[in-house]
């Protein structure tokens, strides 16, 4: 069965700390899709990333960074140097080859940066 | 801004009422997903419209339903509504027919409450 789960429900941090986003999945298929999506106070979600099942590298866009490892089925968001702007909620989401109709997603980190 | 539209930003009903929210996918987009947000169960997967033909349902319950219109502009038709009916209401779009082929683009939102 499909399902993303984000431990940590809300995490405040001090402005120019690093913080790490959990996300953990399970899903049977051997190909599936992994995103984060990040809610400002606006409310309309922005994608940030989208990672297939087969590439495993890291990856690293300006202060943002993610951490991929099938083995313990964890999908992690680290933000370097933490800026206010970055505060929301930040989803993390699955969708899988076989049922590529939707994507599921967990039930959301909320991040505050605090000046 | 995503490109993707939705009217009302917000709707404050009665218990028992109809409404009716729309949505404006990106140009050039031909799926539709709808999503509900409520602060207990986060991010749910209502449906799907692929070139005005639904494509996938999920968690919707049978006193909403949705089209897909010829000029690809959707709406959720929530009827009987309830309490727990109260929530945020998001449209997104994407190009292809497939959720993990790429990412989301997710309009403003709804903010339904019902009283």
């Amino acid at each position: 069965a499909q399902k993303v789960t984000q431990a940590q429900t809300e995490i405040s941090v001090v402005e120019k700390e690093d913080v790490t986003l959990d996300c953990v999945y399970e899903t049977r298929d051997t190909t599936y899709y992994l995103f984060w999506y990040k809610q400002p106070p606006s409310g309309e979600l922005v994608f940030l990333i989208r990672r297939n099942s087969f590439d495993e590298q890291n990856e690293i866009s300006g202060r943002y960074s993610w951490n991929f490892q099938k083995s313990t089925s964890s999908f992690n968001f680290t933000i370097t140097a933490s800026q206010v702007v970055d505060s929301a909620v930040y989803f993390c989401a699955l969708s899988e080859r076989q049922r590529d109709d939707k994507i599921i997603f967990g039930k959301g980190t909320r991040l505050h940066i605090l000046p | 801004d995503s490109g993707v539209t939705q009217t009302p930003k917000h709707l404050i009903t009665a218990t028992g009422q109809r409404v009716t929210l729309r949505c404006s996918p990106r140009s050039g987009d031909l799926s539709v997903y709808w999503y509900q947000q409520s602060l207990d169960q986060g991010l749910q997967f209502l449906i799907q419209y692929y070139n005005g033909e639904e494509r996938a349902k999920g968690n919707i319950l049978e006193r909403f339903s949705a089209q897909q219109f010829p000029d690809l502009h959707s709406e959720l038709n929530l009827s009987s509504l309830e309490l727990g009916d109260s929530a945020l209401y998001f449209c997104a779009s994407s190009e292809s027919s497939g959720a993990n082929t790429g990412e989301l683009f997710f309009g403003e939102g709804s903010r339904l409450t019902v009283l």
